[in-house]
């Protein structure tokens, strides 16, 4: 069975700090993984995805997140906040399997201060 | 190119009414979804459709039908609302289910 987990449900930064959004999945096949951001009453943009390349994966807005297989982690880096930055932050798993779904963790706020 | 729109942006139902949430894309994707939103639970899948005439069950499917007899149009059906269906709803398209998903700008309904 997939399943994703985000080990923290809100992180706060001082704006100009590093920030670090923890992700770790379940997956019996390769997946494929995604950060996506949603900010206040807005729908989903997606950040970055991973698809068995680089196991180093950069996104918009200075994002970036690590594929650690041996750790089953795929956690999301910025080194340093910005206060445009906070939002709520999903981690999603696809099985890559057809008739499959995304399966969204439950999601971090991440909070800003100036 | 609007990508994926969502009609209504906002509802307020009564228990019992019915009503039907449009999502069209302009992307050409084969693939769309609906997904309810609710505060801790992150997004959940309800229905989604690999092509014209074709759609599936999701997670949460009970309650809700949907219907595909366009490409680019996918909609939701609540036939007979209930509170447990105040939620935010989005739809969602993809060319395959490996590839990335976007996203409307979702509907927010409230069931009284």
């Amino acid at each position: 069975a997939q399943s994703v987990t985000q080990l923290d449900s809100h992180v706060s930064v001082s704006e100009g700090t590093p920030v670090l959004l923890r992700c770790n999945y379940s997956s019996s096949y390769s997946p494929s993984l995604f950060w996506y951001v949603q900010h206040p009453n807005k729908g989903l943009q997606l950040l970055l995805k991973y698809t068995s390349a680089a196991t180093l994966v950069k996104g918009i807005n200075g994002f970036e997140a690590e594929f650690k297989k041996s750790e089953t982690s795929f956690h999301l880096t910025k080194p340093s906040a910005h206060m445009s930055d906070a939002a709520e932050y999903f981690c999603v798993v696809s099985p890559n399997q057809a008739g499959t779904a995304l399966i969204f963790g439950k999601g971090t706020t991440l909070s800003v201060s100036s | 190119n609007a990508g994926v729109t969502q009609t209504p942006k906002f509802r307020v139902l009564k228990t019992g009414q019915s009503m039907t949430l449009l999502c069209a894309q302009d992307m050409n994707h084969e693939y769309m979804y609906w997904y309810r939103q609710d505060p801790g639970m992150g997004l959940r899948l309800i229905h989604y459709s690999v092509g014209e005439g074709t759609t599936a069950k999701g997670e949460v499917p009970d309650g809700y039908n949907v219907s595909r007899l366009k490409k680019q149009n996918f909609l939701l059906g609540l036939e007979s609302a209930a509170p447990s269906q105040t939620s935010v709803y989005f739809c969602a398209s993809s060319y395959f289910y490996t590839d990335t998903q976007y996203f409307g700008p979702g509907t927010r309904l409230t069931v009284l």
